[in-house]
């Protein structure tokens, strides 16, 4: 299948600052690209919808400006995670879309964020 | 968000049993897949379903599209130590959410030598 890559794999900050986590689609483009986020022993809850060239959609309850997203390429999403607390500490999975169907739908290996 | 309804919520098998698993909706979906995750990695793609009905196959894994569109069940014959790890199901729906996967709740699977 098609290779999803996330970078870093694991990021320790402190709170209060900010942790960006980049998402990248290694050999297709994709224009629809998702994050999720997932609780220790927990299922994957979608946060975004990130579209490239246009604003991401966010999920009810997800709020924009502590998570923003951009989507400036057709191989490049990030996710950035703003004045992180460490409620924020949680395994943040993307994924990109590179057909119509869902099965077509590619996952990265996930970033563990663990805000001190 | 919803969540598909995932059962068992975790086994603990001999190696070289069957498995069985399934999800459950209140809401019917057009797709419906079925991924593991190993500790600390993204999910990965099993099986991909798309017409109700539809029965399809992975090597030892076999998972079927419920008639009603609002369950799907997902078996695993002769399990083998690597099976070990957590089992999603996910769906996609009709309208409204658009392409996005809503995710079940996750079945462990712990296999036993």
């Amino acid at each position: 299948g098609a290779v999803v890559s996330q970078h870093p794999s694991w990021v320790i900050c402190k709170s209060g600052t900010s942790v960006k986590i980049e998402c990248r689609s290694l050999d297709f483009q994709a224009t629809t690209m998702f994050w999720y986020r997932q609780f220790p022993k927990q299922s994957l809850m979608l946060m975004a919808t990130s579209n490239e060239g246009s604003k991401a959609t966010y999920e009810q309850g997800v709020e924009k400006d502590k998570f923003l997203i951009n989507h400036a390429s057709l191989t490049l999403s990030t996710l950035t995670v703003t004045s992180a607390h460490p409620e924020d500490s949680s395994f943040y999975i993307c994924s990109a879309r590179q057909g119509w169907n869902a099965g077509e739908l590619f996952f990265g290996e996930g970033s563990r964020l663990t805000v001190l | 968000g919803q969540q598909l309804n995932q059962s068992p919520q975790s086994m603990f098998i001999q190696e070289g049993e069957d498995v069985s698993m399934n999800c459950t909706s209140s809401s019917i979906f057009n797709t419906w897949l079925w991924y593991k995750q190993d500790p600390g990695e993204g999910p990965v793609l099993l099986i991909a379903l798309y017409k109700a009905g539809e029965l399809t196959s992975n090597g030892r894994l076999t998972a079927q599209f419920g008639t009603t569109r609002k369950d799907s069940f997902l078996n695993i014959s002769a399990s083998i130590p690597s099976d070990v790890g957590i089992y999603f199901c996910a769906g996609q729906g009709f309208t409204g959410g658009g392409n996005k996967l809503t995710f079940g709740t996750g079945t462990q699977l712990k296999v036993e030598l």
